[in-house]
């Protein structure tokens, strides 16, 4: 299994709203990442997870809050987020620890702010 | 601050050809390049990974080399089909962190 899962695919939000952003993953991978993509552009690195905690925060704003309850969960909680915030966030997983870490990501998370 | 750059930012080609795609890096000391390719509103499928010993990987119709002196790798397809059609990003890692280039979006014609 080398499947990183997020949910939900599609998440419309108003500014005032609270959501979270869920990702999964069952690879015993014990580093996670959260990264935001803006149409044409690549990936940037939002939020970098090591055994469970916050390793790397890119200073990205407090309106973005990270979470990893377990090694196998990281979620994303969102609040009081503006209309450019609009992105397709993806969650990824690698080994940690190790010189092979092939990174894995899931299909994203199509976040609009309305 | 590491830079990745892809080149050409946009490719066409007729069914068939083989192809080369190019990525260049500004800081050498890296852990790993990896490969992906990434469909429209979609996430990215890694393709292939180099660690920085390696030179090269291949998977399939896929090879991708690594000359870290120089920072760059290629990711050569063999026979493009039009199933081919994507986004290719590749992204460099080190100290727990990806770079990425901003991708060739290459366009497989029937």
């Amino acid at each position: 299994d080398t499947e990183v899962t997020q949910t939900p695919k599609h998440l419309v939000m108003g500014m005032t709203n609270k959501k979270s952003l869920k990702c999964e993953q069952h690879m015993g991978h014990r580093a996670m990442y959260w990264y935001k993509q803006k149409a044409k552009k690549p990936p940037e690195l939002m939020f970098v997870y090591s055994y469970e905690k916050l390793s790397i925060n890119e200073s990205v704003p407090s309106r973005f809050s990270p979470e990893c309850p377990n090694s196998s969960l990281l979620n994303l909680h969102l609040h009081a987020l503006q209309p450019e915030d609009s992105a397709l966030y993806l969650c990824a997983s690698s080994q940690q620890g190790t010189q092979y870490t092939e990174a894995f990501f899931g299909q994203g998370t199509r976040l609009t702010v309305v | 601050k590491q830079e990745v750059t892809q080149i050409p930012a946009a490719l066409s080609v007729p069914e068939g050809e083989n192809l080369v795609l190019n990525c260049s890096f500004t800081d050498s000391a890296i852990y790993n390049l990896q490969w992906f390719r990434q469909d429209p509103g979609k996430g990215l499928t890694s393709l292939l990974l180099i660690q920085s010993s390696q030179r090269e990987q291949t998977s399939g119709r896929l090879n991708a080399s690594l000359d870290k002196s120089s920072g760059r790798s290629t990711l050569y397809i063999a026979a493009s089909q039009p199933g081919d059609s994507a986004t290719y990003l590749c992204a460099v890692k080190k100290a727990g962190k990806s770079t990425f280039g901003d991708g060739t979006t290459l366009t497989v014609k029937p």
